[in-house]
């Protein structure tokens, strides 16, 4: 099972909005609806931002948004913050002998 | 809230095996699976295997041949054993609990293969 596709790096400026991408295939991302996302700060351990495609964990700013077209999965930051600069990684729930396939991870800047 | 703890050795000999020991407080170890995820230095996550509750384990294809873990449910403790390390093997390992998602993780511990 090949990691999933994500940008290595996007960035916006307070304020703005940005879409991180996910790609996979209709082994993984395309098969369910459970594709989830971690943001992951410098040298802390990541954090369950998005899971279920869309769903936020009790926390997790209403900033932060999810959504699956296909073989491709998104995580949108609205509103983007200087908090918000760090890795992020999605994860798709496969089942199988691999259940769990992580995104290659996107490092986001707030310029 | 339930939180996980990593502990064990931080150096590891090259050809040794890697031992590490989660501990989990404040919830039970039934229902979830336990896993052991992994990032090497300035690298993505690598999911190494699992222990479901029940009792049944699920590993990396890539890792299977050297992964084992096992659980201590008296001691809300699960394990991960890597055996003959090598310098590709060095990484902050973290235990974390699952369903689909990993919603809670531990804070992660590095372990360095070198002689």
């Amino acid at each position: 099972q090949s990691a999933l596709t994500q940008p290595a790096s996007v960035s916006g400026s307070p304020g703005q909005s940005i879409t991180i991408s996910c790609t996979g295939t209709s082994s993984d991302v395309g098969s369910y609806n459970l594709v989830s996302w971690y943001q992951q700060h410098p040298v802390k351990a990541p954090k369950l931002m998005i899971y279920e495609v869309s769903k936020r964990p009790s926390g997790v700013s209403d900033r932060f948004s999810g959504s699956k077209s296909g073989n491709t999965a998104s995580l949108t930051i609205s509103g983007l913050q200087a908090e918000d600069e760090a890795d992020y990684y999605c994860c798709a729930y496969a089942g199988g002998s691999t259940p769990y396939v992580f995104g290659t991870g996107t490092k986001v800047t707030v310029l | 809230q339930v939180q996980l703890q990593e502990s064990g050795p931080g150096l590891v000999k090259p050809s040794e095996t890697l031992s590490l020991t989660c501990t989990v407080s404040g919830g039970s170890m039934t229902t979830y699976n336990w896993n052991w995820i992994r990032q090497p230095p300035g690298k993505g996550l690598e999911w190494i295997g699992y222990f479901y509750y029940s009792g049944g384990t699920n590993y990396n294809p890539s890792l299977k041949s050297r992964v084992t873990i096992s659980v201590d449910m008296s001691q809300n403790q699960f394990s991960l054993k890597l055996s003959s390390v090598t310098a590709a093997d060095t990484a902050v390992y973290y235990c974390a609990r699952a369903t689909d998602n990993f919603d809670y993780w531990g804070q992660g511990t590095l372990v360095t293969v070198s002689s």
